[in-house]
């Protein structure tokens, strides 16, 4: 079955400090691929997402680019913000899971000033 | 305006007795869902639903029922017989087809005392 990995949180970095969080995945055929923010007490906010493999999704200064060949979509940010402290979620969604989508267990960043 | 509407922002019941959740939703899509979050982790899924007046089980069904009559709405029991339902309830929408992303509401937050 599908599955996604995030890299184990909690991450902390200082203010314009350069982010990356790893995501790697399993799935039959080429999913699609996506990255939440929930920021604390809210729902899970849409980021990016990518839906073949190259693409590149990016979002208020987020990146991730899908990698097929080594079944990767990792998220960077070139300087982070206090603002951007959060829990981020890859997911992906593949034909085999329908309209489910499978969630990574959420890597926690926190931005010191 | 609204989008997804999840009511109310904190419940708060007492042990034994059963509680029903809201989700609404005016984006016009066919498929609802609900998630269990607990503090720190992951996204759980309860139940689903692509289509009125029909739904099936997520993966920790039990102790929840759910009831689908009109596009629109997908509210959430959960029962006496759920033993540990002190958490964080999000609702989502989506297309229902594979591929695509699912958009959250801010969450229910159920405290049982």
């Amino acid at each position: 079955g599908n599955s996604v990995t995030q890299m184990e949180g909690p991450v902390t970095l200082s203010e314009e400090a350069f982010l990356t969080i790893n995501c790697t995945y399993t799935a039959t055929g080429y999913p699609s691929l996506f990255w939440y923010v929930q920021y604390p007490g809210e729902g899970l906010q849409l980021l990016l997402k990518a839906t073949k493999a190259d693409d590149k999704g990016s979002n208020k200064g987020f990146e991730a680019t899908y990698r097929k060949e080594t079944t990767s979509f990792h998220l960077e940010k070139g300087s982070v913000q206090v603002s951007d402290s959060a829990v981020y979620f890859c997911a992906l969604s593949s034909e085999t899971s329908g309209s489910r989508l499978t969630f990574g267990e959420g890597t926690q960043l926190t931005v010191n000033p | 305006d609204g989008g997804i509407t999840q009511s109310p922002k904190y419940l708060f019941r007492k042990e034994g007795q059963n509680v029903t959740l809201s989700c609404e939703q005016n984006l016009n899509h066919d498929a609802m869902y609900w998630y269990r979050q607990d503090p720190g982790q992951g996204l759980r899924l309860i139940y689903y639903s692509q289509i009125v007046n029909d739904f099936q089980k997520g993966d920790i069904a039990e102790g929840y029922s759910v009831s689908r009559e009109k596009k629109e709405s997908f509210p959430l029991t959960v029962t006496s017989a759920q033993k540990n339902p002190t958490a964080f309830y999000l609702c989502a929408v989506g297309p229902g087809t594979s591929y695509n992303e699912q958009f959250f509401g801010p969450g229910t937050r159920l405290t049982v005392l």
